[in-house]
């Protein structure tokens, strides 16, 4: 198995609090992604990072930030959380020529 | 953006039997890669199949780069191939790949 793990798996949390969300690979993988899977949807890219400190939007970025210092973590960030970022997010890791598509666990994340 | 388009999203079979997932994509892809999500969530890699075919047990992916299609063939079905098939395309935007999935297709396999 690729290693890569979230942390943490669970989360409740409460409407309008900061929420920070950890993928960690020991891959050495320059891509590294951040999905939201919610039911009807599939999976939904929410922000990208093609290298340290380099990063992009996805479809659905809204109210998320993220950030990556070093190659093996990228964290993702719901500055004021909202029920409606209740969902399971999936972080996801690959190479430039598309060579990996390795996903975490996922963490399901409950905002009440 | 690209779309990619899963069919059919619901698919309900009898153990033993085979069945035909397809993807169609709209637009020219640098990769593309079929995932099953179990019933526990996990995302398991299947196939990385820019194109052509590929095979791996009772599991075969073709791939048709300049129809803008993907197939996923199940032959033999089990219990344990229960779950969601989802194929993922990478496309080249801004310099760089990303990896846009389609809906997926519910897969429920009853003994």
């Amino acid at each position: 198995d690729a290693g890569i793990t979230q942390s943490p798996r669970h989360k409740v949390t409460e409407t309008g609090t900061p929420v920070t969300l950890r993928c960690h690979q020991t891959e050495n993988h320059r891509y590294m992604y951040w999905y939201r899977q919610d039911p009807g949807h599939g999976l939904r890219l929410i922000h990208y990072s093609y290298g340290v400190k380099d990063t992009d939007k996805g479809e659905v970025s809204d109210g998320y930030s993220v950030s990556r210092s070093k190659t093996e973590d990228f964290l993702l960030t719901l500055e004021s959380a909202t029920s409606s970022q209740t969902s399971v997010y999936f972080c996801a890791i690959s190479e430039p020529t598309g060579t990996g598509g390795f996903f975490g666990q996922g963490t399901r994340l409950t905002v009440v | 953006g690209i779309q990619v388009e899963q069919s059919p999203p619901d698919l309900i079979l009898q153990e033993g039997a085979n069945s035909t997932l397809r993807c169609n994509f709209s637009d020219s892809v640098n990769n593309l890669q079929w995932f099953h999500q179990n019933p526990w969530g996990q995302l398991i890699n299947l196939f990385y199949i820019p194109s052509g075919t590929k095979q791996n047990g009772r599991l075969s992916a073709t791939t048709v780069a300049t129809e803008r299609y993907s197939l996923l063939y199940i032959s033999s079905s089990q219990t344990t191939d229960s779950g969601v098939y989802f194929c993922a395309v990478y496309m080249f935007s801004g310099g760089y790949n990303k990896l846009i999935f389609g809906a997926g297709t519910r897969l429920a396999v009853h003994p």
